[in-house]
């Protein structure tokens, strides 16, 4: 079936290290992205990518960096710079860069501070 | 002032009642998502419109553009209905902006 693997679905972070998350996609959508959430918030975007090797920041991209090598794949690296890194994140996809579909989403990984 | 405005934050029903979660947004928008994410953190789109009203199952969303409000509607709820429901616009793009969600329990 066709969707959105995310992993780990957990994954721990020492201080100062920096860690990568994955995301997949066999849709053979163009546009993904990638979410932040916090306990009591909406959902923040983070980065977003509409084509291969192109992708644009979004509200909250300091402290993270992302990929887009593959149209399948958009990878999430967290950095040490990324002083609040404790949250779950999402990632989605879409078919339609002009959002005229719904956007799909991964289950997430849920990343900790050891 | 958040962009998107839901209500309630939190919601309890008792089975076979009828649920309204409402939706406010101060930005203009193209359309608009309703999106379940359930406990373990996973998100289904369950509608996206941008006039008039949609139906799915007991499901139903209204929008309505002028006044900047939409409301998601389940008629006869059910306790697997449970999981918070996010209304999220789509403001540029296909970019979308979050409500912070409703948290609805169902209870046998």
């Amino acid at each position: 079936d066709g969707g959105i693997t995310q992993s780990p679905k957990y994954l721990f972070r020492k201080e100062g290290q920096n860690v990568t998350l994955s995301c997949e996609q066999n849709l053979n959508h163009d546009a993904m992205y990638w979410y932040r959430q916090d306990p009591g918030q909406g959902l923040r975007l983070i980065y977003y990518s509409q084509i291969v090797n192109d992708f644009q920041k979004g509200d909250i991209a300091e402290g993270y960096s992302v990929s887009r090598e593959k149209k399948e794949s958009f990878p999430l690296t967290v950095t040490s710079a990324q002083k609040n890194p404790t949250a779950f994140y999402l990632c989605a996809s879409n078919l339609d860069r002009g959002g005229n579909q719904p956007q799909h989403f991964g289950d997430g990984t849920r990343l900790s501070i050891l | 002032k958040n962009e998107v405005e839901q209500s309630p934050q939190n919601l309890t029903a008792q089975e076979g009642e009828f649920i309204t979660i409402n939706c406010s947004y101060s930005v203009g928008i193209s359309a608009l998502h309703w999106l379940q994410q359930h406990p373990g953190g996973g998100i289904v789109s369950l509608f996206m419109l941008s006039s008039g009203k949609k139906k799915h199952g007991r499901l139903i969303a209204t929008i309505n553009i002028q006044e900047k409000h939409s409301s998601l509607h389940i008629t006869a709820s059910h306790p697997r209905d449970s999981a918070v429901y996010i209304c999220a616009p789509l403001v540029s793009g296909s970019r979308l902006t979050f409500g912070e969600g409703t948290q609805l329990t169902v209870n046998p």
